[in-house]
Parts: C-alpha cells; structure tokens; sequence
C-alpha cells in the first residue's frame, strides 16, 4: 500500500519550454503532497507544500512563478516548470502524506529533469 | 529552527559487516524520527520510524532507537549485505506544517 506514482520519470527538453511533472497517490487520499528538488550527491530541498483545493506554500527562495504548483485533487499533484533553463536540470521528487507528523511521507520515483 | 545532522559518508563495509550510522537532531517541539533510504537514480523509501522517546523501529534487519536525551536516532544493522548500498537520510517531522528536516544523507557501499 501506499504508493506514489510520478511520472515522467525522465524528460529531455530545449530551453524555454515548460515542462509538467506529475504526482498521484495511487492507492490512498493525501492530505498534503510535497514538492522536493535533488542536486547530485545531496540532500532533498522542500520547495513546496501542497494541499488539495487551495495554493501551494513555496519555501523561501523558490519562485513561484517559475514553479507552478497544482493540486487539483487528493490524489493528483502537478508542478509545472515553466519557461525552463539548464539551470532548472535536477532531480525532482514528490512526496505524500496521509495524516499528521507522525505518518511517513510517501515518495515517488523522481523525474530527472534535462533542459538543453 | 530544526535541523538533521548526519555522518558524512561513503562507508564502504565489506559484507556482514556491522553498519552503524549516527543521527543527531535539534528540534523546537517534540518530533517524529525516521529513516529513508535511496537507491540510485530513485526516489526515498521509507526505511523505519519512531515517534516517542524509547521507541524502536526495525525493519529489514535495520534498528533505530529514539533517544530524546541525547536526542539521537542512529540506524544500525548487524550484518550488512551488498543489496544494502544506497542512501541513508535521517529525517524528523514536526507538528507544525508537517514538514520533513532531512539530514544531508549518508551513502553506504557494500563490497563482496
């Protein structure tokens, strides 16, 4: 149980286009879904937290308008890269929770993220 | 604020060997432990959990034991195997926003 689809799990793509992630609770309603960014060899940055019905909480220094964030159901997340540079290239990986602090966060599989 | 403070890796342990990974942590409130591991080019997977003091997670052969004295949560496992290289992150969840505080994570290689 618990499992936490994301997809694609790998896009290429030129610069300037905008590019959608999607994250889906497949088995189970989550109350809030996280958005995180992976460098190489480091550790997972919150950019986002997000609940169903209402805007996204971005963390310090994540720009929103870059990093569109829709939460259209409480088993659909989606983070839209939009106008994306090769500076945006990473790691990017969802998470979902069910519950308060004490329940684990569930994780999808990551998308790597390639702007040319 | 909160933070996760975790051994810098590699470890690089021969298999059976004996893994101990050290985990200390600072937190406002009273916060929730856990474990994930990584495997290459994958998202976390849940490893293990505690979320009181005394409380012990296993799983997999891997312990951790929350120790709010010495506010600690080290991961150990008796005998390690080589599926068991990955990445190791020490995490704490608190009320508030029920956000994860990861620690900078700590990869492990298993050699035959």
């Amino acid at each position: 149980g618990a499992v936490v689809s994301q997809h694609p799990s790998w896009v290429i793509c030129k610069s300037g286009t905008s590019v959608k992630i999607e994250c889906r609770s497949l088995d189970f309603q989550a109350t809030t879904m996280f958005w995180y960014r992976q460098f190489p060899k480091q550790s997972l940055m919150l950019m986002a937290t997000s609940n169903e019905g209402s805007k996204a909480t971005y963390e310090q220094g994540v720009e929103k308008d870059k990093f569109l964030i829709n939460h259209a159901s409480l088993t659909l997340s989606t983070l839209t890269v939009t106008s994306a540079h090769p500076e945006d290239s990473s790691f990017y990986i969802c998470s979902a929770l069910v519950g308060g602090h004490r329940q684990p966060q569930h994780f999808g599989d990551g998308t790597r993220l390639s702007i040319l | 604020g909160d933070s996760v403070t975790q051994m810098e890796g590699p470890v690089t342990l021969s298999e059976e060997a004996f893994l101990t990974i050290n985990c200390t942590y600072t937190a406002t409130g009273y916060p929730s432990l856990f474990w994930y591991v990584q495997y290459p080019g994958e998202g976390l997977q849940l490893l293990l959990k505690a979320t009181k003091a005394d409380d012990k997670g296993s799983n997999k052969g891997f312990e951790a034991t929350y120790r709010k004295e010495t506010t600690s949560f080290h991961l150990e496992k008796g005998s390690v195997q080589v599926s068991d290289s990955a990445v190791y992150f020490c995490a704490l969840s608190e009320l508030a926003g029920n956000k994860l505080t990861f620690g900078g994570g700590t990869r492990v290689l298993v050699k035959p």
